[in-house]
């Protein structure tokens, strides 16, 4: 069974900086692209990051050079590495798997990031 | 960008009833087409893949029909469990772009 297991959220400072992890299961980082996904209170989802089976990268503009997606195959973890935090980066974080017809086949239960003075 | 819009906002029906949401791309986006169903506090669940294709486990009172630019989710009976936000989402082009969402209530 897939799952999915997102911590490392909380309240950050203006300017700050989180690193979020998500623990994989029933699947392995290395066979499969993984994204992250983000989704601010009664908002529609937006997609943050993704890092593909090959070592790829993608970024939306707005977090380019601030948020960097990794991964450590050896413990099947993928982390988002965020900084230089803004209001407007508030939101659920959700780590989502690709299948190869479909950006976000399965998701895990999201971690809140607030980013507040 | 490649912008969703999706119709009506909301819809208000009635158990039994059918329910037929649009999505809109503002270009052609092929059949790279993903619809979410997505209940409060919970992740979006993917219900159908490239505009017609049931995820694993989805039923079959969920179809998914268009191509290019115009889609639509159809529920052919809506069950209490079906009431809920439903999103679309494309994936032919970066960055990958969601719709704003409608929400299916009941009436």
């Amino acid at each position: 069974e897939v799952q999915l297991l997102e911590s490392g959220g909380g309240l950050v400072q203006p300017g700050g900086s989180l690193r979020l992890s998500c623990v994989v299961s029933g699947f392995t980082l290395s066979s499969f692209t993984v994204s992250w996904v983000r989704q601010a209170p009664g908002e529609r989802p937006e997609w943050v990051s993704t890092l593909t089976d090959g070592g790829q990268t993608f970024y939306r503009d707005s977090v380019k050079g601030r948020f960097t997606i990794s991964r450590d195959i050896s413990t099947n973890t993928l982390y988002l590495q965020m900084s230089g935090l803004g209001a407007d980066d508030t939101a659920v974080y959700y780590c989502a798997k690709a299948a190869p017809a479909s950006s976000f086949e399965n998701w895990g239960q999201g971690t809140l990031v607030t980013v507040s003075s | 960008e490649i912008v969703l819009t999706q119709s009506p906002a909301t819809l208000s029906l009635s158990p039994g009833e059918r329910a037929t949401l649009s999505c809109r791309a503002s270009q052609s986006i092929s059949d790279y087409l993903a619809w979410y169903q997505q209940k409060p506090g919970q992740a979006p669940r993917l219900l159908i893949y490239d505009a017609s294709n049931r995820a694993t486990g989805i039923p079959v009172r969920f179809s998914g029909s268009g191509s290019g630019t115009d889609f639509t989710l159809t529920i052919s009976s809506l069950e209490p469990a079906d009431f809920a936000v439903y999103y679309c989402q494309q994936r032919i082009k970066w960055p990958l772009t969601f719709g704003g969402g409608t929400k299916v209530e009941i009436k």
